[in-house]
């Protein structure tokens, strides 16, 4: 599986978007990027994942440079409740999802 | 989304007891669960995985022996930790696979005296 880059921790003010990155530069052609976050002392929650296309839901978007050696990760209005670990994963269809140490996300008054 | 519970939400043991932490999925079937450990201020770290019918696949590092897995049904796997010492307190959380995307339970925090 491909390794991923996080910035350890970011701030982010409520009400704002907040723009998570993520450098995946090893990435094969088969490999998703998925982000999961987690909320302290709860399980993980997926949010969203991609393969070359941008994508977009409720939750988040995901954009991806064309080189798809990097992504970011979009949360358009950040509310006080997103504050969390916000993990990247690159992994093939049905693999097992492998944590690495993520981004603290602190979204502040 | 799918829902993946988790019983106990927590626990208490005394060290030298076992102790069975049980993953269900609640409105899916999963053929392959997943079961992770995360001690304080770490990330999650996959222990093993549970395929529905046949024998649980353990990382490397982990006691298949002291861990113990049994996945009898397409809607509940379950996880044993055998004779618990301190060092084994730590959250428990299990995942469910569905389509391409896995799904956790709310995890188990377990503390062995």
């Amino acid at each position: 599986d491909a390794k991923t880059t996080q910035p350890p921790s970011m701030d982010c003010a409520e009400g704002r978007a907040a723009n998570l990155p993520c450098n995946h530069s090893t990435i094969s052609g088969n490999e998703y990027v998925y982000w999961y976050r987690q909320i302290h002392s709860q399980g993980p929650q997926y949010i969203i994942h991609g393969l070359k296309n941008n994508e977009t839901n409720e939750m988040a978007s995901l954009i991806i440079t064309e080189d798809r050696k990097s992504s970011t990760l979009i949360l358009p209005h950040a509310t006080l409740r997103d504050t969390a670990v916000y993990y990247c994963i690159v992994i093939r269809i049905a693999d097992k999802l492998i944590f690495g140490t993520g981004t603290r996300l602190q979204v502040f008054p | 989304g799918a829902v993946v519970s988790q019983h106990p939400s927590w626990v208490i043991c005394k060290s030298g007891t076992s102790v069975k932490i049980e993953c269900r999925s609640l409105d899916f079937q999963a053929t392959t669960m997943f079961w992770y450990r995360q001690f304080p201020k770490q990330s999650l770290m996959l222990m093993a995985t549970s395929n529905e019918g046949s024998k649980a696949t353990y990382e490397q590092g982990v006691e298949k022996d002291k861990f113990l897995i049994n996945h009898a049904s397409l809607t509940l796997s379950t996880l044993t930790v055998t004779s618990a010492h301190p060092e084994d307190s730590s959250f428990y959380i299990c995942s469910a696979r569905v389509m391409n995307e896995q799904f956790f339970g709310p995890g188990t925090r377990l503390t062995v005296l």
